[in-house]
């Protein structure tokens, strides 16, 4: 079965800076891969998505993210953050007929 | 195009009571899934269908959940009796298989957030 680990629970940058957040995920073959972002009350809306092919995905709201095999990861990233991105973020990995597998989270910050 | 919709949007109750959670999924979408989303759980698969059909209902936490899907438009998530420990926020989402099975995009509701007094 797949797994997903978001390491970072919470982050905080400075609007205008550089974001990533990390994702590694578990899965024997090639995995399909999501991240979605959730805003308070709100439910989770998908930012970008990987199936195959470039393993440089752009996304909407400037974001994009990089699927890295050898590294089993799947990093967002953003160049420069807006204090609307503020938000959770969570990476998930489907894979074939079983369900997305949605890792725990990265709660956002943005401080002017 | 409409997306996935939940209701109610907010449920308060008192332990002991019933509670119904309904969810009409996009149109032509043949996967459905509930999740409940709390601080300490995260999100949290309980069930989801195929074609109407449960597939997989090994999320759901005891007896006392139970989930229909009488149609491909309608599914609702019944929780009887409720025990404050079911509060949370619980979400309803549609996915089309185009050969991916359950492992394709989901497109999520807005959630019902259900407190238990």
């Amino acid at each position: 079965a797949q797994s997903v680990t978001q390491p970072d629970i919470h982050i905080t940058v400075s609007e205008g800076a550089s974001l990533e957040l990390r994702c590694n995920y578990s899965y024997g073959a090639t995995p399909y891969l999501f991240w979605y972002v959730q805003s308070p009350g709100q439910g989770l809306q998908l930012l970008l998505k990987y199936f195959s092919g470039d393993t440089l995905v752009q996304g909407i709201k400037g974001f994009e993210a990089e699927f890295k095999r050898s590294q089993s990861s799947f990093n967002l990233r953003k160049p420069s953050v807006h204090w609307s991105d503020a938000a959770e973020y969570f990476c998930a990995v489907g894979a074939g007929n079983t369900p997305l597998v949605f890792g725990k989270g990265t709660r956002l910050s943005v401080i002017a | 195009d409409a997306g996935v919709i939940q209701s109610p949007r907010h449920e308060v109750t008192e332990m002991g009571q019933e509670v119904t959670l309904r969810c009409k999924p996009i149109s032509g979408h043949d996967y459905l899934f509930w999740y409940r989303q709390t601080m300490m759980r995260g999100l949290e698969l309980l069930i989801y269908f195929n074609n109407n059909v449960p597939i997989d209902d090994s999320g759901m936490p005891e007896d006392r959940f139970s989930a229909k899907m009488p149609n491909a438009s309608f599914s609702t998530l019944k929780i009887q009796p409720s025990e404050p420990r079911d509060s949370a926020v619980y979400f309803c989402a549609s996915s089309s298989d185009r050969g991916r099975g359950g492992g394709g995009e989901l497109f999520f509701g807005e959630g019902s957030r259900l407190t238990v007094l």
